[in-house]
Formats: C-alpha cells, structure tokens, sequence
C-alpha cells in the first residue's frame, strides 16, 4: 500500500509569508506527527494528532506554528511570518493506534518538505 | 526529560569491518527503543526495535539489544557492506500507554569504502 505522503517535496519562500504544508498519512493509521529536521540534526518533535485533536503540542516552538487535522486524516502545518530559521526539513509520520500495534509506537515517516526561507 | 545520545560521526569503515554505533538514552519509565536508517535521497526507514529490557531487535544484518542496566541500545553488524552506507538514528518512545512523538538522537553518519 502507499506510504506516507507529503507536498510539496520543496518550498521555497520569503521572510514573512505564510506557507501550508500538506501530509496524507497511511490509511487506518490513527495518530499522526509532525517533525522538524534541521541540517546535521535528528528530527525534532512538533505535535501529534490522535483522530482529529492535538494529543500533544508541546513541541511547537511559537504561536507562528499551527497544524490542524480537521477529518482525521490528511494535516497541513500552517507556518505564519516564516523566518530565517524555519528552513529546515519538514517529516510527517502516522502510526496505528497503540491499541492496535500491540502497544509499540512504531512510526512510519514521509519523504519530508523542505522548507527553504530567504 | 528524555533525551537520547549516539556517537557522532562521520564513521568510516571498510567492507566487511564490524560495525559499532553507540547509542545511550535518558527517560522515565520503560521506553521503547529504535534505530532508523536514513539512505541518501531517501526518507527515515525503521531499521530494528525492541520494546523491553534485554530484548534483541534485528534486521538486515544489524542488531541492537535493550540494555536497562546501562541505559544503551547500541547497533552492531558483523560485515559491513558499501550499501550500508547511510545516517543512523537512534530513538526512543515513552511507555505506559503514551503514543507520544519519538526522542531522536542527533544521528550518525556511516561511510562504507570498498
């Protein structure tokens, strides 16, 4: 079956737009997770979606962030007045409910957009 | 909070070497350990896991086993190959019913030379 899938695979834009970036998730994976990878880093965690509500958003580093999973299903990473330091890679994952996976967090991940701010 | 470190690299070997990466970890709990490979142009793959204290995951090759006693989960393989090139990461995931987001480390990059 399909993986995880995200678009655009690059984005570039200028200090102080605004930029959507889209993950579709494995079909019948409940939970789904944003991550940022900076260059030479591992992936940092963002937030986390269980069904259609943010399960955990701690990771969100300012109020410019914001992700919404209205269906369930497909999210988009909303990023408000982008600035210089939000280049990076950007890393969907989906995972099944815990319940259904025996209890392992096991997290399949997307290709990744990679955001580029000049 | 949780926190995971692994040797950095660049780690550079020759074919057929045996591989070390080592990778230690801070968390509460009993998490859950993984090490994902990253191949150049390509995205994170789950390489191995393993979910409690002493338990061996393996894959491809490699092995990892879960080390409580001295919070390790170190990624061995007898006989490297050229297409084991890649950046390794060493993660882990909270226990007790959480399905929160994965602790990376900051990854390890192998070199394989023929």
């Amino acid at each position: 079956g399909a993986g995880v899938s995200q678009t655009p695979s690059n984005k570039v834009t200028e200090k102080g737009k605004y930029v959507e970036l889209r993950c579709d998730p494995i079909s019948g994976h409940t939970a789904l997770y944003w991550y940022r990878q900076s260059l030479g880093q591992g992936p940092e965690f963002l937030i986390y979606f269980q069904g259609t509500g943010a399960a955990d958003d701690s990771g969100l580093p300012n109020d410019r962030f914001f992700a919404v999973r209205p269906e369930g299903s497909v999210s988009t990473l909303k990023i408000q007045r982008t600035e210089r330091g939000d280049s990076a890679v950007y890393l969907c994952a989906s995972s099944l409910s815990l319940l259904a996976s025996g209890g392992v967090n096991e997290q399949f991940f997307g290709p990744g957009t990679r955001l580029t701010v000049l | 909070g949780n926190s995971v470190t692994q040797m950095e690299g660049p780690v550079t070997l020759s074919e057929e070497a045996f591989l070390t990466i080592n990778c230690t970890y801070t968390a509460t709990g009993y998490p859950s350990l993984f090490w994902y490979v990253q191949y150049p142009g390509e995205g994170l793959q789950l390489l191995l896991k393993a979910t409690k204290a002493d338990d061996k995951g393996s894959n491809k090759g490699f092995e990892a086993t879960y080390r409580k006693e001295t919070t390790s989960f170190h990624l061995e393989k007898g006989s490297v190959q050229v297409s084991d090139s890649a950046v390794y990461f060493c993660a882990l995931a909270n226990s007790g019913g959480g399905a929160d987001g994965l602790t990376f480390g900051k990854g390890t990059h192998l070199i394989i030379q023929p």
